[in-house]
């Protein structure tokens, strides 16, 4: 069995500060991780994806996430928002290409002047 | 490319009629096509999933005699919410995928907003 946290359903950050968006997975078997973004009424838009090569993945739009598997963790960063960065971020799980994905509650970033 | 295109974009319908939103993959072929429901401000849930030519895997809890899924080609599946009723309201999002047993890359559509009367 396969589930995601993300801790933190609203996180709000200043103009250039940095972004850290917190994901916790539990999974039985080695699994692949994903980061989305959803902007209002739409669909879903892959950030970035760990298919356990390396543990630091860059993604689009300056996102990179560390894959820790002694924490059970691939939390998102960036180090400096942008206002367009204001979205809905889901993280999501899957044990073994994307054949069954797993999403998180997501988090909606704000990101103020 | 992979792009992945849904229809209508919003539907509003009387409670008892049915819906049906189709969902394309437009540059590619999607061996496997996957439909989630997401309630607002929540997240999205697997309702289920269709390879092309077979019946449907459906999530547990969903009901497939409500929610008709049809995926006759590669590039097209079909949702179909039959006697829609208030509580079907929702935002329906598809995806596609490509690549084998263990897909590659999964490319989701625009969504579809349905309320229902």
């Amino acid at each position: 069995a396969q589930s995601v946290t993300q801790l933190g359903s609203h996180v709000s950050v200043s103009e250039g500060a940095l972004v850290l968006l917190r994901c916790n997975y539990s999974s039985s078997v080695p699994p692949y991780l994903f980061w989305y973004v959803q902007y209002p009424n739409q669909g879903l838009q892959l950030l970035l994806k760990y298919t356990s090569a390396a543990t630091l993945v860059k993604g689009i739009n300056g996102f990179e996430a560390e894959f820790k598997k002694s924490e059970t963790s691939f939390h998102l960063t960036k180090p400096s928002a942008h206002m367009s960065d204001a979205a809905e971020y889901f993280c999501a799980v899957s044990g073994g290409g994307y054949n069954k994905l797993i999403f998180g509650a997501g988090t909606r970033l704000a990101v103020h002047p | 490319g992979a792009v992945v295109s849904q229809h209508p974009s919003r539907v509003i319908c009387k409670s008892g009629t049915s819906v049906k939103i189709e969902c394309r993959s437009l540059d590619f072929q999607a061996t496997t096509m996957f439909w989630y429901r997401q309630f607002p401000k929540q997240s999205l849930m697997l309702m289920a999933t269709s390879n092309e030519g077979s019946k449907a895997t459906y999530e547990q809890g969903v009901e497939k005699d409500k929610f008709l899924i049809n995926h006759a080609s590669l590039t097209l599946s079909t949702l179909t919410v039959t006697s829609a009723h208030p509580e079907d309201s929702s935002f329906y999002i598809c995806s596609a995928g490509v690549g084998g047993p263990n897909l590659n890359e999964q490319f989701f559509g625009p969504g579809t907003r349905l309320t229902v009367l």
